[in-house]
């Protein structure tokens, strides 16, 4: 059964410093999207890609964030300059339908200390 | 504001009996919902959907029912299993929307 991968699957870093969390959606998929979950709270979508350009994003993906389609496979989320409570699971998904009915990687946990 | 909330942080049932999941919705404007399972360590796994023009929709053990008038959406699960533990999602999206609204969760606990 295809998948997404994410990678790595916890990554500790500085505050202030810049991380990159990758993904590989499924490969026939069109869309994509960047959850969050902090530690025992809710899922929480951060931003949705399609066509090579942010479709929609929430109030969480601020100037820090950005996402990027480098080449036919990978999907990139960046944080510039993380801050302590950016500390969370990052799930990354794809889907090939109008409907948003996704499949999801297993995630990135990132510790910010 | 918008919101998906669910009644019960955790629900405890012995094997092969049928757990129920709640789930209860305020934007009135969602037309699409989803139930996903989550197991510790990884990401949500989708089990079923339900698009707004349908009550009731079955798949494997598993029966979604959607209540409109009171913007309720419930889970069902036949003979639960272990397996089962983990914890429930449930998700909306309204028409022209990408992103989905998560719920709180559930977690459920099969006692053998």
């Amino acid at each position: 059964e295809p998948e997404v991968t994410q990678t790595p699957s916890h990554q500790v870093t500085q505050m202030g410093q810049e991380v990159i969390l990758r993904c590989v959606p499924i490969s026939n998929h069109l869309y994509f999207y960047w959850y969050r979950q902090i530690l025992g709270q809710k899922v929480e979508f951060l931003v949705s890609f399609y066509n090579n350009e942010i479709s929609e994003k929430s109030e969480i993906f601020d100037d820090q964030f950005s996402v990027e389609r480098p080449d036919g496979s990978n999907f990139t989320l960046k944080i510039r300059s993380t801050k302590l409570e950016d500390s969370a699971m990052y799930f990354c998904a794809s889907s090939d339908r109008v409907s948003p009915g996704y499949t999801f990687g297993s995630g990135t946990r990132l510790t910010v200390v | 504001g918008e919101s998906v909330g669910l009644h019960l942080p955790t629900l405890s049932v012995q094997e092969g009996d049928n757990s129920i999941i709640n789930c209860a919705y305020s934007n009135s404007a969602s037309d699409y919902f989803i139930w996903y399972k989550q197991e510790s360590g990884k990401g949500p796994q989708f089990i079923i959907d339900i698009r707004s023009n349908m009550d009731k929709r079955q798949g494997q053990r598993v029966t979604v029912l959607l209540n409109k008038t009171v913007k309720h959406l419930s889970l069902q699960i036949a003979a639960t299993q272990p397996g089962d533990s983990a914890v429930y999602f449930c998700a909306e999206a309204d028409t022209g929307r990408r992103a989905l609204t998560f719920g709180s969760g559930t977690r459920l606990q099969v006692q053998p």
